[in-house]
């Protein structure tokens, strides 16, 4: 079957514009995470669902960070009033199972977010 | 805080070399280790570890944890231009308030030359 997808994969904002970053997991996984990645580093947690249950939103760095996943399937993540040091990829991933242990995370192809 | 901690950060060999990349960690709530291959896309699985001195291997790769010394390897033998790419180093949390997300480590810069 395919794989989480993500888009758009490349946005470019000025700075204090809004934008919405859409993640599409694999069909059937319960778990939804977002990750930020700046470059050169590995990603950082943001924020978890499990189905439409937002469980884990200690990694989002600002109240500007929002994510929502309202049918427990597609999920959205906006930043709000962009800032400069929001640029990175925010990676999705998605597993299968989120009850009783960690599950594998697959992961999508992140978009690049470069704000000016 | 929790802490993932890779070396070295970035590697340069040539083709049919042997590498190591070396991963040490300290977190709460530990579950697993994970290993991920990132190129210019999505980061791609490799392995979930999850009990100390078991080898897991596909093919070229593998890779073992040691909980006693808070560390994993991951070995690439007769390495190819296509193994080329960032390693990632990742560790699952089993529960409390870091329940489901992955720490990761900064990565280690594989290149292979012809």
């Amino acid at each position: 079957g395919a794989g989480v997808s993500q888009s758009p994969r490349y946005k470019v904002a000025k700075r204090g514009q809004d934008v919405a970053l859409r993640c599409d997991p694999i069909s059937g996984h319960v778990s939804l995470f977002w990750y930020q990645q700046a470059l050169g580093q590995g990603p950082e947690f943001l924020t978890y669902f499990q189905n439409e249950a937002q469980l884990d939103k200690s990694g989002l760095p600002s109240d500007r960070f929002f994510a929502e996943r309202p049918e427990g399937s597609v999920s959205t993540l906006k930043i709000q009033r962009t800032q400069q040091e929001d640029s990175a990829v925010y990676l999705c991933a998605s597993s299968l199972n989120g009850l009783g242990h960690t599950d594998t995370q697959y992961f999508g192809p992140g978009t690049r977010l470069t704000v000016l | 805080e929790d802490k993932v901690v890779q070396s070295p950060l970035s590697l340069v060999v040539h083709e049919g070399d042997t590498v190591t990349l070396n991963c040490s960690y300290e977190v709460t709530n530990f579950r697993s280790l994970l290993w991920y291959k990132q190129e210019k896309k999505a980061p791609t699985f490799l392995f979930m570890l999850t009990s100390s001195g078991i080898e897991k291997k596909s093919g070229r790769l593998s890779s073992i944890l040691d909980k006693k010394e808070l560390s994993s390897i991951l070995n690439i033998t007769a390495t190819q231009t296509g193994d080329s790419a960032i390693y990632l180093c990742a560790v699952g949390h089993a529960g409390g308030t870091s329940y489901g997300k992955l720490t990761f480590g900064q990565g280690t810069i594989l290149t292979v030359h012809p």
